[in-house]
């Protein structure tokens, strides 16, 4: 089945810096690559996904990069602010006609300091 | 819209016992997901049902669990003779199709003493 490789899985950086966290996946079938973002207590929330058939996709400071051949793809947070501090996980699945389900990786938790 | 609803937020049982865990999808989804996650790991895929059906489960034990999702209410999850080893977090996910993105609830923590 799929494997989902995920570092660092803590990063600390100060306020205004850049955030980056990237995993690997497995299998070459996979097609759908989202990220979540859990906070203390609560669910995780979808922020931002990307399909196999584009390479990068922005959506303000938040951007998501893929590399088929490398089989990994990345999350950019730019400009970070306090409010990014969470655990954020990549995930990767292979959707088929009839099922799909996610594989998610280890977590990161960032630190937005002061 | 309200969200993904999950209940209960908190569940305590003694090792023996049955928990059951309830999920209501968001509106108009009509595929839910559970998901385990252990502290400081990631989520572990459990089981994907559609309305009736259960699709895939080959991420939950053959033996103790079970789950479904009846025509009318919520997904139940359901852990018979928990043992320790079953605390953990509990997430569901619903989504409007199988190609569509996965909207998480907020979670059950179950606590086996």
């Amino acid at each position: 089945g799929e494997n989902v490789e995920q570092h660092p899985s803590t990063l600390s950086v100060q306020e205004g810096d850049s955030a980056v966290i990237k995993c690997t996946y497995s299998d070459s079938a996979s097609n759908y690559f989202p990220w979540y973002k859990q906070e203390l207590g609560k669910g995780p929330q979808l922020i931002i996904d990307i399909r196999s058939n584009v390479g990068e996709k922005k959506d303000q400071r938040i951007a998501v990069t893929l590399n088929k051949t490398a089989k990994h793809f990345s999350l950019h947070i730019t400009e970070t602010q306090p409010e990014d501090s969470a655990v954020y996980f990549c995930a990767a699945s292979i959707n088929t006609g009839t099922a799909s389900k996610l594989t998610f990786g280890t977590g990161t938790r960032l630190q937005v300091t002061l | 819209n309200a969200g993904v609803m999950q209940n209960p937020r908190h569940l305590v049982r003694r090792r023996g016992q049955e928990a059951r865990l309830r999920c209501s999808p968001m509106k108009g989804h009509s595929h839910v997901y559970w998901y385990r996650q252990l502290p400081e790991e990631g989520l572990k895929f459990m089981v994907y049902l559609q309305k009736e059906n259960i699709i895939d489960e080959s991420g939950m034990p053959k033996e103790r669990f079970s789950a479904e999702f009846p025509k009318e209410g919520p997904s139940i999850l359901r852990i018979q003779q928990v043992v320790r080893g079953d605390s953990a977090a509990y997430f569901c996910a619903s989504s409007p199709g199988h190609l569509e993105k996965l909207f998480f609830g907020s979670g059950t923590q179950l606590s086996v003493l």
